[in-house]
């Protein structure tokens, strides 16, 4: 069953803000975590990744936060730009050889 | 370039009619998946197969089936489509070693039924 959720369907923000989008899991023994957006019509579209062995990684203009100890998720995009407007999900997975379970999206929406 | 195709992107079958969706990789990745994407909601699992081992989801109903004849490509196979089957189909394929790493995406199937 899903084990990955998001805190808040939509997230409104202007052009060059920082957007934080979040997402709360319920498995501990997750130990993989991805963060994908998806624009109408496409398929998910990978933006970063983080192993359970890490708190923090960093990538072009995204940051992904990890809180194991309660279990909380958090894509940080810097300086958001109307090409970011789209649909964020997280997704985990448990161990090798096992598939991504997506959590519900937040819909980010940028105004320039 | 597309490394994860996915035909046809819209698919209209009639109700009943047994329909097949194909998924086709470049990756050369052991892992492929189906998930099914209805409006406003999250990619939702049917299956996947790690090379040849299939691993079907506790509620993926039995109208759907897959098939995997080879590394490149995935079939989903609607038996009796209904009218709730109507969504958006996605393919997807990962390379899992160790441990698990991203998921690549088709661009999706988009079902109607009628």
């Amino acid at each position: 069953g899903e084990s990955v959720g998001l805190h808040l369907p939509t997230l409104s923000v202007q052009e060059g803000d920082n957007s934080i989008i979040n997402c709360a899991y319920s498995n501990s023994a997750s130990d993989y975590f991805i963060w994908y957006k998806q624009e109408s019509g496409k398929g998910p579209q990978f933006i970063i990744d983080i192993r359970s062995n890490m708190d923090k990684r960093q990538g072009q203009r995204v940051t992904v936060l990890l809180n194991k100890t309660v279990k909380h998720l958090s894509l940080q995009i810097a300086a958001t730009q109307p090409g970011d407007s789209a649909v964020y999900f997280c997704a985990d997975s448990v161990g090798a050889g096992t598939a991504l379970i997506f959590g519900k999206g937040t819909t980010l929406s940028v105004s320039s | 370039d597309a490394m994860v195709i996915q035909n046809p992107r819209y698919q209209v079958t009639q109700f009943g009619k047994p329909v097949t969706l194909s998924c086709s990789q470049t990756l050369n990745h052991n892992v492929m998946y189906w998930y099914q994407q209805k409006s406003s909601q999250a990619p939702k699992l049917l299956f996947h197969y790690y090379d040849k081992d299939f691993n079907n989801e506790a509620d993926t109903p039995d109208n759907f089936q897959s098939r995997r004849p080879n590394t490149s490509f995935c079939f989903l196979d609607i038996r009796s489509p209904g009218l709730g089957d109507a969504a958006m189909y996605l393919c997807a394929t990962s390379r899992v070693g160790r441990s698990v790493t991203e998921a690549f995406f088709g661009q999706g199937t988009r079902l109607t039924v009628v």
